[in-house]
């Protein structure tokens, strides 16, 4: 079946250096690819999206390319800050196969030291 | 708009008593899932409604859990018995669309998630 599987976390950065987290996917349709973020304490929030394949989605520094050649949807952000110390999920939605349901990889942890 | 709403946000119960979680979607939005998310995993779908009929729910277990989405707008989660495993965020999310409308393929369906219902079992 459809799967996400996303790098190992955690990760540890100093603020302002660049981040990339790895994503790829398996699927047998055309999926959306979504980032998922949950801060400490909260729910999951809606990052970023990208219905098809070369759409680069992008919201408050991070961008991600739906890459369906290497089937691959990484999240990268240039300069990092101790506010986006959170966990990162990456997602894969097959709307027309699977009703809509989101399927997730198991998280990053990211850690932004000052 | 306001957003994806659930209660409670916490509960601590004892092995073998029962629990029931409340969602309340945004809305006008036609479906409504509920997610597991174990700690140091991801989410994980239980069960996925289309107004009030249910659409998914093959990760459900159904000895134990049960959902039910009376009005097509509300809906609950119950667990009985409960046991240890199931400590976990319970989620509750919503999207505007059922995805399998064709002239909705082409919009990112976006799911929207609650804060979720944070559940101990000791």
């Amino acid at each position: 079946g459809d799967s996400v599987t996303q790098m190992e976390g955690p990760v540890t950065l100093s603020e302002e250096a660049f981040l990339t987290i790895n994503c790829t996917y398996t699927a047998t349709g055309y999926p959306s690819l979504f980032w998922y973020v949950q801060y400490p304490g909260e729910g999951l929030q809606l990052l970023l999206k990208a219905t098809k394949a070369d759409d680069k989605g992008s919201n408050k520094g991070f961008e991600a390319t739906y890459r369906k050649e290497t089937t691959s949807f990484h999240l990268e952000k240039g300069s990092v800050q101790v506010s986006d110390s959170a966990v990162y999920f990456c997602a894969l939605s097959d709307g027309y196969n699977q009703g809509g349901k989101l399927i997730f990889g198991q998280g990053t942890e990211l850690s932004v030291k000052p | 708009e306001a957003g994806v709403a659930q209660s409670p946000r916490y509960k601590i119960i004892e092995k073998r008593q029962s629990v029931a979680f409340w969602c309340n979607p945004i809305s006008g939005h036609a479906t409504l899932y509920w997610y597991q998310q174990i700690l140091g995993q991801g989410p994980k779908l239980l069960i996925q409604f289309q107004n009030n009929g249910v659409v998914d729910d093959s990760q459900l277990p159904k000895d134990r859990f049960s959902a039910e989405r009376l009005k097509g707008v509300d809906s609950t989660l119950k667990i009985q018995p409960a046991k240890l495993e199931d400590s976990a965020v319970y989620l509750c999310a919503s999207s505007r669309y059922f995805t399998r409308d064709v002239g909705s393929l082409s919009s990112g369906n976006t799911i929207y998630f609650g804060e979720g219902s944070w559940l101990t079992v000791v």
